[in-house]
């Protein structure tokens, strides 16, 4: 199995930061990872796939990069509706998801 | 605009089998290429993937719980099910049941989701 370790795992930060989430998975999964945004009592929503590829109606501020077997989660400036846990998925074999990043208000 | 729903129990005996409906809307879950998926969250933790059946019926499952796992389709509903065995109360989670998309991937990704139901294994 393909394991994925995201870092950190709680990220205290304020309004306008910008914040970079890492997901390092255990094998090279060439670009096929995916990032996702879950607030509490809801579903995880899409933000990112093929590692850098910005969902249709994701706010610009997020973006993705990395391949192989590292890989980034950056929001630009952070917005109220951000506060939020964080998962990346690889699809490269099976499908496995990182253990989350909760980011919090500072 | 595709929407997922999942119905089912929501308490479940220990040793019985856990059934689970996904009914989708916006879409028909016989066209397109896309993956009808189940996820799982146990509480308070991260995400699981357990399997999907893909639109031309074919299955694909978590490893882990292949022994005990069917995902079925009924296209004349529009709707796909998950089946899990035996369960104990390591199986209580919320389940969701998602589009997976490929991209040309392996597997997939998921870009829609249902809005997950709580299942408890207890007597």
């Amino acid at each position: 199995d393909i394991q994925m370790t995201q870092s950190p795992s709680t990220l205290s930060a304020s309004l306008g930061d910008r914040v970079t989430i890492t997901c390092r998975a255990s094998q090279r999964i060439n670009s096929w990872l995916a990032w996702y945004q879950q607030k509490p009592g809801k579903a995880p929503k899409l933000l990112i796939y093929k590692a850098s590829t910005l969902e249709s109606g994701v706010p610009l501020r997020f973006s993705g990069s990395g391949s192989g077997t590292e890989f980034t989660l950056t929001i630009s400036s952070l917005q109220p509706d951000d506060f939020a846990t964080y998962y990346c998925q690889q699809y490269n074999s099976y499908c496995t998801f990182g253990q989350g990043t909760k980011l919090e208000i500072k | 605009q595709v929407q997922l729903q999942e119905s089912g129990p929501g308490l479940v005996k220990p040793s019985q089998t856990l059934s689970l409906t996904c009914t989708v809307s916006g879409g028909s879950i016989s066209s397109g290429g896309y993956y009808w998926s189940w996820i799982r969250q146990h509480p308070g933790k991260g995400l699981e993937w357990l399997g999907y059946i893909y639109y031309s019926g074919s299955t694909y499952y978590n490893p882990s719980l292949k022994s005990r796992l069917t995902i079925s389709m009924d296209t004349s509903k529009n709707q796909f099910s998950l089946k899990l065995s035996s369960v104990t109360a390591a199986d209580t989670a919320v389940y969701y049941c998602a589009r997976g998309d490929s991209d040309s991937s392996p597997v997939p990704y998921f870009d829609y989701w249902g809005q997950g139901t709580l299942v408890t294994v207890s007597s």
